[in-house]
């Protein structure tokens, strides 16, 4: 699996978009990036997924280069509720199963 | 509603005890994973599933067993519980066709 590289820290004002940046120079032409988060002490949270072309939801929306060797998620407007662990992971897409190996990821601190 | 449910949520053992874990899905998943979370590793996965019978380790996977008899419940038994095993795990089941990952809320284990 291609690793991840995201920088540990970043703040964020609330109410302004947070873009959070993640590496993954060395992704294959078949693996997804993921994106999941971590509220303290709650267990993690996904939030979306994509290939090769842009994707939002609800949450979210995921911008990755046309080189797929980078990504930023980006929060459209940052609450307070936003302050978390956030997690980049690429992974193989498989038939029968999908194994996540998490990395250490950005903590967000989203400030009044 | 579906959701995954984790028992018990807080636990004390000694050391050399048997310890199990357990974690019960009700969104018929075939695949199932147990992570440990310590401060300074993340999040480390232990054994995973993808199906009845079907049992992998991952990283962190020593002192660690599982068994998948039925489609809704993956156990995690300390055989033998050590200190260093002393950590919150949590529990995840996830959908094939699109790799979203459901976790439970964690269960801390204590191992004095």
């Amino acid at each position: 699996d291609a690793k991840t590289t995201q920088p540990p820290s970043m703040d964020c004002a609330e109410g302004r978009a947070a873009n959070l940046p993640c590496n993954h120079s060395t992704i294959s032409g078949n693996e997804y990036v993921y994106w999941y988060r971590q509220i303290h002490s709650q267990g993690p949270q996904y939030i979306i997924h994509g290939l090769k072309n842009n994707e939002t939801n609800e949450m979210a929306s995921l911008i990755i280069t046309e080189d797929r060797k980078s990504s930023t998620l980006i929060l459209p407007h940052a609450t307070l509720r936003d302050t978390a662990v956030y997690y980049c992971i690429v992974r193989v897409f498989m038939e029968y199963g999908n194994k996540l190996v998490f990395g250490a990821g950005t903590i967000l601190r989203v400030k009044s | 509603d579906a959701e995954i449910t984790q028992s018990p949520r807080h636990k004390i053992t000694e050391t050399g005890r048997q310890v199990t874990l357990a974690c019960h899905q009700t969104w018929n998943h075939n695949n199932m994973f147990w992570y440990r979370q310590d401060l300074g590793h993340g999040l480390r996965l232990i054994h995973y599933s993808y199906g009845v019978q079907d049992t992998n380790k991952g990283e962190v996977s020593d002192g660690y067993s599982v068994s998948r008899s039925n489609t809704e419940d993956l156990p995690l038994t300390l055989e033998s519980a050590a200190s260093s095993q002393t950590s919150v795990y949590f529990c995840a089941s996830s959908v094939t066709s699109t790799g979203e990952l459901f976790f439970g809320e964690g269960s801390r284990l204590t191992v004095l």
